[in-house]
This record gives C-alpha cells, sequence and structure tokens, in this order.
C-alpha cells in the first residue's frame, strides 16, 4: 500500500538533546512538507522541500532543521535551540505541481513529541 | 501575512440535519482550496478539494467557492456522529511552492 509512514509515534526529549523525527513515502511523491500543530490550533509549515536535495523554511523553521537527500526520504531534526517542541508534528507529501494543476497533499500519522 | 480564518466552534448539529462549515482567506490570488477532517488524536484526512467558483458535490459533501468574496465553505449532508471532528480549510497560493495555509478549523459535534 502507497502511503507516508512517520516514526516513531511518541517521542520524549531531554534537555539540550537534538531528537529526529522520521518521514518516508512510497508515494513517488516530488515536494514534502512538516508541520507542527498545538492544541487547537491549525497547522504551521516548518520546512518543505520540492525536490532531492533542496529544501525552504517555512513559517517557523528556527530550532528545527531538515535534509533531503533522497527523494523517498525528508527526516526532521528538533534541535535544543527549539525550546517549546511539545507538539503534534506531521509530515505531507505532494505530487509536484506546475502552475495549471493542483496537487493536495495528504499527510502521515504523526510523531507527539513531548519534553522530559 | 496570508491568512484562514474558521470559526473555531464548537458546532453543534442533531444528527441526519445538515451542518455548514465556513471560512474566509485573505490572500487574493489563492488559487485551489481544501477541506480536511481530522479526529482527535489523528492526523488531516483530505475530503474534498475545490478549484472554481461554484459548488462541487461529493457524496453527502459539499464545497463551494466564491472567489470574489474570498469565502469558501463545507456543507455536510444528513450528518452523523461519526462525522464529529475538527474541519480544516486550507488555501494553496499560486507559486511555485504550492504551500498551504491552514485554518485553526472547526470542531463539529453531531448529537445522536
Amino acid at each position: 500500500d502507497g502511503g507516508i509512514t512517520q516514526s516513531p509515534k511518541y517521542l520524549f526529549r531531554k534537555e539540550g538533546q537534538n531528537v529526529t523525527l522520521s518521514c518516508e513515502q512510497n508515494l513517488n511523491h516530488d515536494a514534502m512538507y512538516w508541520y507542527r500543530q498545538d492544541p487547537g490550533q491549525g497547522l504551521r509549515l516548518i520546512y518543505y522541500s520540492q525536490i532531492v536535495n533542496d529544501f525552504q523554511k517555512g513559517d517557523i523553521a528556527e530550532g528545527y532543521s531538515v535534509s533531503r537527500e533522497k527523494k523517498e526520504s525528508f527526516p526532521l531534526t528538533v534541535t535544543s535551540a527549539q525550546k517549546n517542541p511539545t507538539a503534534f508534528y506531521l509530515c505531507a507529501s505532494s505530487a509536484r505541481t506546475g502552475f495549471s494543476t493542483n496537487q493536495p497533499q495528504h499527510f502521515g500519522d504523526g510523531t507527539r513529541l513531548s519534553i522530559l | 501575512q496570508k491568512e484562514v480564518e474558521q470559526n473555531s466552534g464548537p458546532l453543534s448539529v442533531p444528527e441526519g440535519a445538515i451542518a455548514s462549515l465556513n471560512c474566509t482567506y485573505s490572500d487574493r490570488v489563492s488559487q485551489s482550496f481544501f477541506w480536511y477532517r481530522q479526529y482527535s488524536g489523528k492526523s488531516p484526512e483530505l475530503i474534498m478539494s475545490i478549484y472554481s467558483n461554484g459548488d462541487k458535490e461529493d457524496g453527502r459533501f459539499t464545497a463551494q467557492l466564491n472567489k470574489a468574496s474570498q469565502y469558501v465553505s463545507l456543507l455536510i449532508r444528513d450528518s452523523q456522529p461519526s462525522d464529529s471532528a475538527t474541519y480544516l480549510c486550507a488555501a494553496q497560493n499560486s507559486g511555485s511552492a504550492r504551500q498551504l495555509t491552514f485554518g485553526s478549523g472547526t470542531q463539529l459535534t453531531v448529537l445522536p
């Protein structure tokens, strides 16, 4: 079955620690995205990538880093510089869009990150 | 700043009624709009997309778009308790990155 796999489902971070959230997709999608969701709020874009070896900052990139070495994978690292990392992290992907087509984003099941 | 506004609710409707969810957006050049359903503790699931002015129907769901008024809505006919969830409206910009801007969601409860 094609889909987006995020792991782990739950993650705990200690003070001063960097943690990495995994996102893998087998949909052959070019574009991948990372969002953060806080309770009762919508999704805020952290980083996105439209193609391998290229990525762009979203609205709340500070304290996060990403890489896109393979088309299927877009891991997110939450660094110790992110002082309030507790949130629900969602990875999404979409087919690459031109100016005349519209491709929705589809989401993985998410990772819940908490501070110990 | 591009914004998408939704009434956070909660919105309660009796089973079998029509639920009406509304969304306004600030970026005039937004071209595509999506409705996602999010059950508590789960990830968003795409239920409708709309790109042109007017109505688009899919089963019990109807999306409505009015670009002149910068307004998008979702109607759910014959509401069921299983429709109880938070509904997120998203607007896609027209740039090459095709980013989505999400509203904060409307919580819908369908009462049996």
